[in-house]
């Protein structure tokens, strides 16, 4: 299996900060890698696939970058409603395999 | 916009056999991929299957051997089957829908916990 490994774990910061998320594989994926925001009893949210294609209906903040093993998301101006927890996720080839996954707290 | 909803038992006796359902609404289930995915307290999100709407699946090697997909285009549903779980399986469980290599739908979730 591919392994995922996100750094941080969690992070501190506030509202307008930029935010930088880092995640990486165990071995190539080109760019095969996506970005969710899971909140607490709600649908998991699709941020960026493809490592830099952010998804319909995503603010602008958000951004994606990277290829083969190692791969970024940032958030240019974090709001209130970006406090949650980011997990990246590997599609090169299954098993499909997540990061542990960063939360970002106040 | 396609919406999932997952149901079921949200409690389960260990040995017992965990069966949950995803119900598609919104857009067709047909034509698509449909997985599930879990995650334990604390823990990161893990891949446990994926299934075609003509039936074809695969399943996460971890979970092969006790993990069963199945889907009724007709009701436009899918389904979980777990067996012999153990206190391992308690986890919020997702069902997603799986498009151009990432989880385009997700669901809210349903918790559940294996215990006597």
């Amino acid at each position: 299996d591919i392994q995922m490994t996100q750094s941080p774990s969690s992070l501190s910061a506030s509202v307008g900060d930029r935010v930088t998320i880092t995640c990486r594989a165990s071995q190539s994926i080109s760019t095969y890698l996506n970005w969710y925001q899971l909140k607490p009893r709600k649908a998991p949210k699709l941020l960026i696939y493809a490592a830099s294609s952010l998804q319909s209906g995503v603010p602008s903040r958000f951004s994606g970058s990277g290829s083969g093993t190692d791969f970024t998301l940032t958030i240019s101006s974090l709001q209130p409603e970006d406090f949650a927890t980011y997990s990246c996720q590997q599609s090169y080839d299954s098993p499909w395999t997540f990061g542990q996954g960063t939360q970002v707290e106040i | 916009q396609v919406q999932l909803q997952e149901s079921g038992p949200g409690l389960v006796k260990p040995s017992e056999t965990l069966s949950l359902t995803c119900t598609v609404s919104g857009n067709s289930i047909t034509n698509y991929y449909w997985s599930w995915i879990r995650q334990p307290a604390g823990k990161g999100l893990e891949w446990i299957g994926r299934i075609y709407t003509s039936g074809s699946t695969n399943y996460n090697p971890s979970l092969k051997s006790r993990v069963t997909l199945s889907v009724d285009t007709s009701r436009n549903q899918f389904s979980l089957r777990l067996t012999s779980v153990t206190a391992a399986d308690t986890a919020v469980y997702y069902c997603a829908r799986l498009a151009d290599h990432c989880f385009d739908a997700w669901g809210q979730g349903s918790l559940v916990t294996v215990s006597s």
